[in-house]
């Protein structure tokens, strides 16, 4: 079973609807992150989290908002979509092991979202 | 600037050469830098982690020159199995990874 699960895989959606993105680990990390791509710019951060009560906006967290609900889960949320949030949706952990190690991102497999 | 610049490539190399990339980075307190491997509409996966002057898996070598804030991926023996986008990443100081666009290799037969 993977490590990191993403829900949904696909999904297109209108403009203007609230949509809503789900992250699940198994790896015991404290640190969760949200991430979108977009073809040539790369990763950016929407929004991460480094322990159940906490949560820290990312780069680009404007439209987005997210609810840490339990260590192992960390959603994300779209109120009003719009099309230019068309991207690829990685979610990510860190931080179960001590040392330096602590700080490697593991990704879930990604959300492909299409708002039309 | 951008915090972490990378050539997007493609590079194009037949098996068995070996292929190197480099990774720039503007912020000289940086201590942690990672190279990611990722397959078209794939998720990044960890190749490697780099903490001193450099790291060795394999193939697989990273070097950091902090004077010249690069860090570089060598391949040796390149695969068909290797054409992939290479991601780099350096850690900011709130422990956040800063990426890179991408390096895109192609290997061929």
């Amino acid at each position: 079973d993977a490590d990191v699960t993403q829900t949904p895989r696909n999904r297109i959606t209108k403009t203007g609807k609230r949509i809503m993105l789900e992250c699940s680990q198994t790896k015991g990390h404290d640190r969760m992150y949200w991430y979108r791509q977009d073809p040539g710019l790369g990763l950016r951060l929407i929004y991460y989290s480094f322990d159940v009560k906490d949560i820290n906006k990312g780069e680009i967290s404007d439209g987005y908002s997210v609810s840490r609900q339990a260590q192992a889960k960390f959603s994300l949320s779209l109120e009003s979509a719009i099309p230019n949030q068309t991207a690829l949706y990685f979610c990510a952990t860190s931080g179960s092991t001590s040392g330096v190690a602590m700080n490697e991102q593991f990704f879930g497999p990604g959300t492909r979202l299409t708002v039309l | 600037r951008k915090e972490v610049e990378q050539d997007p490539g493609p590079f194009n190399v037949p098996e068995g050469a070996t292929v190197a990339f480099n990774c720039t980075y503007s912020n000289s307190a940086s201590q942690s830098f990672f190279w990611y491997r990722q397959d078209c509409r794939k998720e990044p996966k960890l190749l490697m982690s780099v903490y001193s002057s450099g790291n060795e898996d394999g193939r697989f070598t990273a070097q950091l020159n902090r004077a010249s804030q690069y860090i570089s991926l060598l391949i040796r023996d390149s695969k068909l199995s290797d054409s992939a986008t290479y991601l780099c990443a350096r850690m900011d100081s709130s422990y956040k990874l800063i990426f890179g666009s991408g390096t895109r290799l192609l290997v061929r037969p």
